[in-house]
């Protein structure tokens, strides 16, 4: 199975500020089979990026991801108010489906 | 707007078997991908269960498989999860999702929430 590591735990920013967030596969199984979902709150996760940056249908470009193999990073240019949430990476290049841990951005 | 929707108890008794279907409006399961069970706890996360297409092909996670079946009705337009043996571990939040075909979920319900207690 493969383990996704996401950093840093908490990350406490301004709106308006750059996030940069880090997910690391145990195993580079992953290649770019790689996913970001936000969560909010009593929400369901909504996806943001697939394909470790392809954008989802809706996704502001402020977001944007890259990576290969055990390194990928979700990066958001100017944090929106909206955007203070739980993000988690998701890889499905090998069984079973595995998330990260989450990295909650909040308001500083 | 494809939209999913779970359903089922909301409290089992531990050993007893959960059971919750998911009801798919907006796009007719049949027309293809995986459909999907993920369940979210304080302690573990996100775990993906297991998924299934509309002729009844399943992948269930290991960690889960002995005790998982996912099935399929799609006169109903619905997919169902039973977990059997329950105990308190598995009190989470289940949510149902669409697995697109290489593997991440577009769509999701709102969840809903089981505990497992006497």
């Amino acid at each position: 199975e493969i383990v996704l590591t996401q950093s840093p735990g908490t990350l406490s920013l301004s709106p308006g500020e750059r996030a940069t967030l880090s997910c690391r596969a145990s195993q580079s199984g992953s290649n770019t089979n790689l996913a970001w979902y936000q969560q909010k709150p009593g929400q369901a996760p909504r996806l943001l990026i697939y394909g470790a940056s392809s954008r989802a249908t809706g996704i502001p470009d402020r977001f944007s991801g890259s990576g290969s193999g055990t390194d990928f990073t979700l990066t958001i240019s100017r944090l929106e108010p909206e955007d203070f949430a739980v993000y988690y990476c998701q890889q499905y290049g090998s069984a079973p489906l595995t998330f990260g841990g989450g990295t909650k951005v909040e308001i500083k | 707007q494809v939209q999913l929707q779970e359903s089922g108890p909301g409290l089992v008794k531990p050993s007893e078997t959960l059971s919750l279907t998911c009801t798919v409006s907006g796009y007719s399961i049949s027309s293809g991908y995986y459909w999907g069970w993920i369940r979210q706890t304080p302690g573990k996360g996100l775990e993906w269960i297991g998924s299934i297409n509309h002729g009844g092909t399943t992948f269930y996670n290991p960690s889960l498989n002995s005790r998982v079946t996912i099935s399929v009705d799609t006169s109903k337009n619905q997919f169902s999860l039973k977990l059997n043996s329950v105990t308190a571990a598995d009190t989470a939040v289940y949510y149902c999702a669409r697995d697109v075909p290489s593997g991440n979920f577009d769509y999701w319900g709102q969840g809903t929430l089981v505990t497992v207690s006497s």
